[in-house]
């Protein structure tokens, strides 16, 4: 089956590192990609990976290992805004289909 | 401006009634999505398609259905057969190959 995992609900400080991790058993893969969703909105992308190692994009990086099935996503020097649903979702192959994990809330505390 | 535009962003329907929500994109998309989410829950996919005139089922089609006749536009119906469809709807479409998919502001369906 499909399966993919995140935590339920985090909470940093608004200054911190804060790393969201996402695990995954899909039948083949074809890229992960991170979103995030504030509250009542529409996801937007962030990031994407297909080859393991890390990927770096301002105060956001996301890092992938294919054999271990997991990537996480790092949010460096919180800010409020932040505070978000972050998605995880496999594209599997062949098919083009996304499976979405449940996403994480993140909360940033003053 | 290019995007993607759901309408409309509240939609009531009454018991045994079918809703047609609205999704259009002039990014010139070959793919176009519709997804479900429910409060504290990811996306689940309802329905997809590929290219027009083609579409398939997603993990929840029961009590859905759709249609692709322009490159355009992906109008998802909600049937008097989902039982249960209060929830945030969610469109999005994406060029060929491994991009990113982009997502519509969303509708938002109550049952009256």
């Amino acid at each position: 089956g499909q399966n993919i995992d995140q935590p339920t609900e985090m909470t940093a400080t608004e200054g911190a590192i804060v790393q969201i991790n996402c695990t995954y058993q899909t039948s083949g893969f074809n890229g992960l990609f991170w979103y995030q969703q504030h509250a009542g909105e529409a996801p937007t992308f962030l990031s994407y990976n297909v080859l393991d190692g890390l990927e770096e994009k301002g105060r956001f990086s996301s890092f992938l290992s294919r054999s271990k099935g997991y990537s996480y996503l790092l949010l460096k020097e919180l800010q409020m805004k932040d505070s978000a649903s972050y998605l995880c979702a496999v594209v599997t192959s062949g098919t083009y289909k996304y499976i979405f994990g449940t996403g994480t809330r993140l909360k940033v505390l003053a | 401006d290019g995007g993607i535009t759901q309408s409309p962003k509240y939609l009531f329907r009454k018991e045994g009634q079918n809703v047609t929500l609205s999704c259009e994109q002039n990014l010139n998309h070959d793919a176009m999505y519709w997804y479900r989410q429910d409060p504290g829950q990811g996306l689940r996919l309802i329905y997809y398609s590929q290219i027009v005139n083609d579409f398939q089922k997603g993990d929840i089609a029961e009590g859905y259905s759709v249609s692709r006749e322009k490159k355009e536009s992906f109008p998802l119906t909600v049937t008097s057969a989902q039982k249960n469809p209060t929830a945030f709807y969610l469109c999005a479409s994406r060029t060929g190959g491994m991009e990113t998919q982009y997502f519509g502001p969303g509708t938002r369906l109550l049952v009256l």
